[in-house]
């Protein structure tokens, strides 16, 4: 089963900052089926990128994705109030097996 | 609106059976595989079970191998999770999740219900 670790475990940045969110897997992803989603308090996740890179519909382009192999980054280029959340990577390449790192929480500083 | 809605969470005592059922609408439910994933209370996402469109492939977590079971009637488009030999660990925000589809694998999901809690307590 591939691990996904996600880092750090909280974020605390200020509105219109740059978030940085590192997710590495215990081995490498086949063909960069690595995925990300935000979750708010009290609602479910929300997919926000796909094949790594991909967004999902409706995903504003300050969400982005880069990484391939063990190591992705999820960046938002500058935070809106709506972006502080809870975001998880989850990897889709070892299919059925689908396994979510433990998630990072974006809060306000 | 593209939409799944799941119900069936109650509380439950240890080695107690649950059926969970998800409704969809919005979309042609039997062109895609779906998932069941859960959440404890205050912890991340764990994915628990896929079906493929036609019900003739069945996936599980280990933790969850051979107690719980997947099904889907297509016909109702309705996903269901048949939940046996429960444990306190089971206690959790059970959503069902419609799979992206279209590139040869399983995953990711991109259509989330708002989930069904179940409570696993004596």
């Amino acid at each position: 089963e591939i691990v996904l670790t996600q880092s750090p475990g909280t974020l605390s940045l200020s509105p219109g900052e740059r978030a940085t969110l590192s997710c590495r897997a215990s081995q490498s992803v086949s063909s960069s089926y690595l995925a990300w989603y935000q979750q708010k308090p009290g609602q479910a996740p929300r997919l926000l990128i796909y094949g790594a890179s991909s967004r999902a519909t409706g995903i504003p382009d300050r969400f982005s994705g880069s990484g391939s192999g063990t190591d992705f980054t999820l960046t938002i280029s500058r935070l809106e109030p709506e972006d502080f959340a809870v975001y998880y990577c989850q990897q889709y390449g070892s299919s059925p097996r689908l396994t979510f790192g433990g998630g990072t929480k974006v809060e306000i500083k | 609106e593209v939409q799944l809605v799941e119900s069936g969470g109650v509380v439950v005592q240890p080695g107690g059976s649950l059926r969970l059922s998800c409704a969809a609408s919005g979309f042609t439910f039997d062109d895609y595989a779906m998932h069941w994933v859960r959440q404890a209370p205050g912890k991340g996402l764990e994915w628990v079970s896929l079906i493929s469109w036609d019900g003739g492939s069945t996936y599980y977590a280990d933790s969850v191998k051979g107690r719980f079971t997947i099904s889907r009637d297509n016909s109702k488009n309705s996903l269901y999770l048949q939940m046996n030999s429960l444990r306190a660990e089971d206690t959790a925000l059970y959503y069902c999740a419609k799979d992206i589809g279209g590139s040869g694998i399983f995953g990711p999901f991109d259509i989330w219900g708002q989930g069904t809690m179940v409570t696993v307590s004596s």
